[in-house]
């Protein structure tokens, strides 16, 4: 099976702020890979499927990046709602499909 | 609207089985593929399965492969997802998701989730 490895797995920021959050994988998956958000009791929220390319409604201060075996997800001016966990996704091979270990947007 | 609701919350003893249901709406049902996800407390996002709610053909982890069991009733445009010889790491939020239009691996809508609680 494809392991993803996100880091970091928990960062603080500011309102407004730049975030960064990387998405590797254990081998190349092309830009098969999609971006979730979830909030605390909810279900996760589709943001970027193919890599790069926006969910419809998704904001645009969303956008991801990247090919083969390293991805990034940027949240350009981070924003209240934005405060979350964030999972990448492999779609490239399965079964199994498989996710990162999540990574937990706090406010500083 | 898309619309998936589950079923509610159940509480199972260790080596019992549970079964989920997902019911769809707002879209044609046949059209879209079905995944169960779940939510370990938390922990992160595991797949389970994959349905075709056309045919019926199913793809299971290997991880479950002989005690998860995917079947969907077109007439009610429902899907479920039975889990047997329950144990307690099998405490989790179950989730139904479609499969996204072009990328059906990508799940576009998710149901509200279903806890299931093992426990003696």
């Amino acid at each position: 099976a494809i392991q993803l490895t996100q880091s970091p797995s928990s960062l603080s920021a500011s309102v407004g702020d730049r975030v960064t959050i990387t998405c590797r994988a254990s081998q190349g998956i092309s830009s098969a890979l999609a971006w979730y958000q979830q909030k605390p009791g909810k279900a996760p929220k589709l943001l970027i499927y193919d890599a790069s390319s926006l969910e419809s409604g998704v904001p645009s201060r969303f956008s991801g990046s990247g090919s083969g075996t390293d991805f990034t997800l940027t949240i350009s001016s981070l924003q209240p709602e934005d405060f979350a966990t964030y999972y990448c996704q492999q779609f490239n091979s399965y079964p199994p499909l498989t996710f990162g270990g999540g990574t937990k947007v706090e406010i500083k | 609207q898309v619309q998936l609701v589950q079923s509610g919350a159940e509480v199972k003893k260790p080596g019992a089985s549970v079964k989920v249901s997902c019911k769809a709406s707002g879209y044609t049902f046949t059209s879209y593929y079905m995944h169960w996800v779940r939510q370990a407390p938390g922990q992160g996002l595991e797949w389970m399965g994959i349905i075709n709610p056309s045919g019926g053909s199913t793809s299971y982890a290997q991880k479950f492969q002989g005690r998860v069991t995917m079947t969907r009733d077109t007439s009610t445009s429902t899907v479920y997802m039975e889990l047997s010889s329950l144990r307690s790491e099998d405490t989790a939020v179950y989730y139904c998701a479609r499969g996204a239009p072009f990328y059906s691996s990508t799940f576009d809508y998710w149901g509200q989730g279903t806890l299931v609680t093992v426990s003696s």
